[in-house]
């Protein structure tokens, strides 16, 4: 059963950075996509973007000029960076394993998720 | 970029009867579609993905139906554990996108 921990900076005050790190255990680290998605308060799920073993990434063209998507495979983790954070970018930022079976994709784990706020 | 509109917003029926959540897409999609379960404060759960395929650990009761652009969750005896939030989800595999309905909210009538 593969798990995803999450861990990162909750506050933030508007023009500054954020940093999340996903670290997944109990599976394989390799194959398939690890993705980052977000929820703002009481609304639906936005998808970020994500990244392979390879550390080839694919982005929101909504956020692809404020994103960044990095890989550690030593130690199993991945993290995500959105500079220039706006009031808009607060929510539940959640960190997600793509599953890729019979032909079809999906996010079959995911991550606790983090309450990001910011608010000067 | 395609768009996904779930209906109803809300549905309110009541335990041990049927649901239906229906999910458009603004084109077509072929099967290329999810179904998760959000409860508050829990990260969503894959219940449905190739538009029909029961992802593991699923009850039968839960069942996914539709190809193209209209699609059909449907819960066939509701359970206590049930009431939740619903999303449907597509994706596109190049360039890759993966874009979500606004969600149904079920809810004991």
């Amino acid at each position: 059963q593969v798990q995803l921990q999450q861990w990162g900076s909750g506050l933030l005050k508007p023009s500054e950075n954020l940093s999340l790190t996903c670290a997944v255990s109990g599976g394989s680290f390799s194959g398939s996509y690890r993705s980052w998605l977000r929820q703002p308060p009481g609304k639906g799920l936005e998808w970020i973007g994500e990244i392979n073993q390879s550390g080839s990434t694919n982005f929101n063209p909504s956020l692809k000029s404020r994103v960044a998507i990095s890989l550690d495979t030593s130690s199993a983790q991945f993290s995500l960076r959105l500079s220039s954070v706006t009031a808009a970018d607060t929510a539940v930022y959640y960190c997600a394993r793509l599953e890729f079976k019979s032909g079809w994709y999906f996010f079959d784990s995911w991550g606790q998720g983090t309450l990001v706020t910011v608010s000067s | 970029e395609i768009v996904m509109t779930q209906s109803p917003a809300t549905l309110s029926v009541s335990p041990g009867e049927r649901a239906t959540l229906s999910c458009r897409a603004s084109q077509s999609i072929s099967s290329n579609l999810v179904w998760y379960q959000q409860k508050p404060g829990q990260a969503p759960r894959v219940l449905i993905y190739g538009a029909s395929t029961r992802a593991t650990g699923i009850p039968a009761r839960f069942s996914g139906s539709g190809s193209g652009t209209e699609f059909t969750l449907t819960i066939s005896s509701l359970q206590p554990e049930d009431f939740a939030v619903y999303y449907c989800q597509q994706y596109t595999t190049w360039p890759p996108m993966y874009t979500f309905g606004q969600g149904t909210k079920l809810e004991i009538k």
